[in-house]
């Protein structure tokens, strides 16, 4: 039983490219949440979504990020026009019915040059 | 600033020793409480968990005590061994208004010396 899948693993770019990063929850769960973690710190929430719903963003910035979860595929963070400042590790985690126990994917980490 | 905190950076203990790592939120309306392992380079790995109508759980080497009237949780590891060496980040839900992220302290490193 697969876990929680993310791929790439590494990403590289350069300012003003696009990052895509990709998450792929646990079989038969269906809330997907994103988080970033910078050197040093814990992790941060960025947003929540069920299939084809964005349930809370409030952690992820108004511009240049934006996420989906669609009906089939995997979810997938978009980051436009890259700054240094992005640059950190980005997070998935799904939960299923006990909606409470979050399984964490490996994460991507995002190096902007 | 943070909701969930930790005490300290860095606890250093002998194999075999038991461990308690601290962690305290302000939140009183938190309602549920994890404790996450993480290693480098890998993401964050789920060790316990406890809800706010419990004061302790135990599993496997592990016990989480909860203490809300100090607004306190805390990791206790027994019988440490080389494996235990990573980050632990406590985490809890319910300070963000009901939605379902997680907010998380800043980290604990434990290092087990041999």
């Amino acid at each position: 039983n697969a876990g929680v899948m993310q791929n790439p693993r590494h990403l590289v770019r350069r300012r003003g490219q696009e990052a895509r990063l990709r998450c792929s929850p646990m079989k038969g769960h269906s809330h997907v949440y994103w988080y970033r973690q910078l050197p040093e710190e814990g992790l941060k929430f960025m947003v929540y979504l069920q299939k084809e719903n964005i349930i809370d963003e409030s952690g992820m910035p108004k511009e240049r990020f934006s996420a989906e979860f669609p009906k089939e595929g995997p979810s997938i963070l978009r980051i436009q026009q890259v700054v240094r400042g992005d640059s950190a590790a980005y997070f998935c985690a799904s939960s299923g019915q006990d909606y409470n126990e979050q399984f964490f994917g490996p994460g991507t980490r995002l190096t902007v040059l | 600033g943070e909701s969930v905190g930790l005490h300290l950076p860095t606890l250093s203990v002998q194999e075999g020793d038991n461990s308690i790592i601290n962690c305290a939120y302000s939140n009183s309306a938190s309602d549920y409480f994890i404790w996450y392992k993480q290693e480098s380079g890998k993401g964050p790995q789920f060790i316990i968990d406890i809800r706010s109508n419990m004061d302790k759980r135990q599993g496997q080497r592990v016990t989480v005590l909860l203490n809300k009237t100090v607004k306190h949780l805390s990791l206790q590891i027994a019988a440490t061994q080389p494996g235990d060496s990573a980050v632990y980040f406590c985490a809890e839900k319910g300070s963000r208004g009901g939605a379902d992220g997680l907010t998380f302290g800043k980290g604990t490193h434990l290092i087990i010396q041999p």
